[in-house]
C-alpha cells in the first residue's frame, strides 16, 4: 500500500494565521490526491481534488498543491469555523489510503 | 442538495454481523459509484471498498475481502454494507460516500452510523 504521511499531528494556531499542512506519499502519485475536513459528529467535507483544485462551495482561503510524492494544503487565514482535521487521501489505485490525519486547534 | 443519509448507530456482540444502509437522494443514483470508509476510535480514516450503484459490482479492500459484502437497492436508491465476523476492533464509525468512479476523490459523505462491537 501507498503510505500517506502527514505533518505536523497537531497545529495550534490563531485566527488570521496562515497554517501549512503537509502530506507525502511513499512512492509517487502524480497529483491524485484529495484533501478533506472532519469535525466531530459531522460528514467529512471535501476541499480540494487533483491536488490543487477547489471543491465548489470552499472558500478561496483553501488551496492545495503539489505533486509525486510532496502537497501541502494551506489556509491563508485561519477562521473560527476551520479548527478541524484535515486528512490527505490518494487514489492512485484499489487501495485508496488516508493520512493520519492533522488537528488544527485554538492557540 | 445532495443528500446521503445512513442509518441509526448499532451495539453487536463480537462473532455477529451488522448492516449499514445509506440512501441517496437529489442526484441520478446510478451515475456514481459508493464507497465505503470507516474511522475506528481516536483513529484516522480507512478505505474498505466500493460498489457500482449501475450493475451492482463490488471491489473490496483485500482487509475485508470475506467479511464485507455491499449491495444496493435501485428502487429505493440506497446502498448496503454488511460486515460479519466482528471483533472489538470493528468498532468505528462507518461513512458511505459517494465518488465520481473507483479510483476518485469523495466529493458527499453521510453523517456516518457508530458501530459498538462489545460483548
Amino acid at each position: 500500500d501507498i503510505q500517506m504521511t502527514q505533518s505536523p499531528s497537531t497545529l495550534s494556531a490563531s485566527v488570521g494565521d496562515r497554517v501549512t499542512v503537509t502530506c507525502r506519499a511513499s512512492q509517487t502519485i502524480s497529483t491524485w490526491l484529495a484533501w478533506y475536513q472532519l469535525k466531530p459528529g459531522q460528514a467529512p467535507k471535501l476541499l480540494i481534488y487533483e491536488a490543487s483544485t477547489l471543491e465548489s462551495g470552499v472558500p478561496s482561503r483553501f488551496s492545495g498543491s503539489g505533486s509525486g510524492t510532496e502537497f501541502t494544503l494551506t489556509i491563508s487565514s485561519l477562521q473560527p469555523d476551520d479548527f478541524a482535521t484535515y486528512y490527505c487521501q490518494h487514489y492512485k489505485n484499489f487501495s485508496p489510503t488516508f493520512g493520519q490525519g492533522t488537528k488544527v486547534e485554538i492557540k | 442538495q445532495v443528500q446521503l443519509v445512513q442509518s441509526g448507530a448499532e451495539v453487536k456482540e463480537p462473532g455477529a454481523s451488522v448492516k449499514v444502509s445509506c440512501k441517496a437522494s437529489e442526484y441520478t443514483f446510478t451515475s456514481f459509484y459508493m464507497h465505503w470508509v470507516r474511522q475506528a476510535p481516536g483513529q484516522g480514516l480507512e478505505w474498505m471498498g466500493l460498489i457500482i450503484p449501475l450493475r451492482g459490482g463490488t471491489t473490496y479492500a483485500e482487509k475485508f475481502q470475506g467479511r464485507v459484502t455491499m449491495t444496493r437497492d435501485s428502487s429505493t436508491n440506497t446502498v448496503y454494507m454488511e460486515l460479519s465476523g466482528l471483533r472489538s476492533d470493528d468498532t468505528a464509525v462507518y461513512f458511505c460516500a459517494r465518488g465520481q468512479g473507483d479510483l476518485t476523490w469523495y466529493d458527499y459523505w453521510g453523517q456516518g452510523s457508530l458501530v459498538t462491537v462489545s460483548s
